[in-house]
């Protein structure tokens, strides 16, 4: 089974601080990507990545970075978190390609910040 | 206009009943129509996935894709306490989601 693992489930992180969101996949897809979910928002992306050392923004990058420096991890930065990051994160990853089979999902990580 | 639009719910339901999520969409450019599923506190999980317009079963849910109309639905048939979750539909090819119906099934 493909499994995408996040390193935290809960995480509450004072304001200002810069905050770490780890996740690891573990069967070589190529694309890797983080997700926020808010209660009446959906899924939202902030960044995804096609390859090592790759970034792309998503539709909500602003207050976050990201780093692939190889090929099974990829992790979401928050320079100065604020309460308005407060939010459930996703990564997922996939493989490329025509055929798209969809995304596996981590169990998320639900941050809050004080 | 949002890409995709989902209603959000919440649904509740007797056990045994029949559950029809819908969602729409308005990119005529996606190929690939799927639907995941969210137990409370976890991520979500492929339940569903269909290339092209019509029927695909897989016990007791049945994925729906009408092209034409930009409409696709997930149907649950006898469903159970178990199928209680959030209910995500999702379109290729990088995947835009929808809002998420949250569904109850009470016995």
């Amino acid at each position: 089974d493909v499994k995408v693992t996040q390193s935290s489930r809960y995480l509450v992180k004072r304001t200002g601080e810069k905050v770490f969101l780890e996740c690891v996949q573990d069967m070589d897809h190529e694309n890797m990507f983080w997700y926020r979910q808010d209660p009446g928002l959906g899924l939202r992306l902030i960044y995804f990545s096609y390859d090592v050392k790759m970034k792309e923004k998503g539709d909500i990058p602003e207050g976050y970075s990201v780093s692939r420096e190889k090929k099974e991890r990829f992790s979401l930065i928050l320079e100065s978190a604020s309460t308005n990051q407060t939010s459930m994160y996703l990564c997922a990853s996939s493989f490329s390609g025509g055929n798209n089979y969809g995304y596996t999902f981590g169990s998320g990580t639900r941050l809050t910040v004080v | 206009q949002k890409e995709v639009e989902q209603d959000p719910g919440p649904l509740s339901v007797p056990e045994g009943a029949i559950v029809s999520l819908n969602c729409t969409y308005s990119n005529s450019a996606f190929q690939y129509f799927m639907w995941y599923r969210q137990y409370s506190r976890k991520g979500p999980e492929l339940l569903m996935y269909t290339y092209s317009s019509g029927n695909k079963e897989d016990g007791r849910f049945t994925a729906q894709v009408d092209k034409s109309s930009k409409y696709i639905s997930l149907f649950i048939r006898d469903s159970q306490p178990s199928d209680s979750a959030t209910y995500l539909c999702a379109m290729s090819g990088q995947l835009t989601f929808g809002q998420g119906t949250i569904l109850t099934v009470h016995p």
